[in-house]
C-alpha cells in the first residue's frame, strides 16, 4: 500500500536554528498538508499546498514557516528560527483529486527545539 | 470558529465490551467525517469514514454513525481486543476548496483483558 514518507523521525534543534522537514507524498496525489501535534494535545492544521502553491494556512503558520515541493516529489516545510513552542510532531498528509478518500499520514517528525 | 469537540477523553472498557466516542462539529456545511486510529509515536491511520449523504456505515467492528440534524457523529467499536488500545481523533472536513480537516482532542481508548 503507497506510503507518506517523512524524514527525519527526531530532530532536535537549538532555539533560533533552522530546521527542514522533509516528506515525500503519495505519488499521483495533488493535494498536500502539513499538521502538528504539540504533546498530549489535538492535531492542528498548518497548511495546505495545490498546484504549487499554499491553498489556505492557519494562524500559526506565521512568516517563520515556509513550504515548498522543490522537485515534484519531495515536499518540504521550514522552520526559520525554531522557537521553544514549535516543539511537536510534525505530520505530512496527502489526498488523490478531489479528495474522494481521507488523507494518507505520514509517521511524523518529533521536532525538539531545546 | 470551525470547532469539532470530541468525547469522552479517556475510556476503559473491558475486552469485549463496546465502546463508543461521540463528536460534535460547527460547521454545518462539513460534508466528510474521518476517524483516525494514532498508536503511540505513529501517524493517525484512517479506519473509517463517513460523508454526509450517509447516516451509517460499518466495518467488521467498527461502525460510525452520523445525525447531521444534530451535527454529531459517533464512532462504535464492538467486542473490543486488547489491540483496538490506541487514541482516536475524530475529524470534519470543511467544504473549503482546500479539504482541510478539523480535528477532534482525541479519546485514549484502554481495553483491559
Amino acid at each position: 500500500e503507497p506510503e507518506v514518507t517523512q524524514t527525519p523521525s527526531h530532530q532536535v534543534t537549538q532555539m533560533g536554528q533552522e530546521v527542514i522537514l522533509r516528506c515525500v507524498p503519495i505519488s499521483n496525489h495533488l493535494y498536500f498538508y502539513w499538521y502538528r501535534q504539540i504533546l498530549g494535545q489535538k492535531v492542528e492544521f498548518l497548511v495546505s499546498f495545490y498546484n504549487n502553491e499554499i491553498s489556505e494556512k492557519s494562524e500559526i503558520f506565521d512568516d517563520q514557516f515556509s513550504v515548498e515541493r522543490p522537485d515534484g516529489s519531495n515536499f518540504t516545510l521550514k522552520i526559520r528560527s525554531t522557537k521553544l513552542e514549535d516543539s511537536a510532531m510534525y505530520f505530512c498528509a496527502s489526498t488523490g483529486a478531489r479528495a474522494v478518500y481521507g488523507y494518507t499520514f505520514g509517521s511524523g517528525t518529533r521536532l525538539t527545539v531545546v | 470558529g470551525e470547532n469539532v469537540e470530541q468525547h469522552p477523553s479517556t475510556l476503559s472498557v473491558q475486552e469485549g465490551d463496546s465502546a463508543v466516542i461521540k463528536c460534535t462539529y460547527s460547521d454545518s456545511a462539513s460534508n466528510y467525517f474521518p476517524w483516525y486510529k494514532q498508536e503511540l509515536g505513529k501517524g493517525p491511520q484512517l479506519i473509517i469514514d463517513i460523508r454526509s449523504n450517509v447516516g451509517e456505515k460499518k466495518d467488521q467492528r467498527i461502525a460510525v454513525t452520523l445525525n447531521k440534524t444534530a451535527k454529531h457523529f459517533s464512532l462504535h467499536i464492538t467486542e473490543t481486543q486488547p489491540e483496538d488500545s490506541a487514541v482516536y481523533f475524530c475529524a470534519a472536513r470543511t467544504t473549503s476548496g482546500t479539504y482541510k480537516y478539523i480535528f477532534g482532542t482525541g479519546t485514549r481508548l484502554k481495553v483491559l483483558a
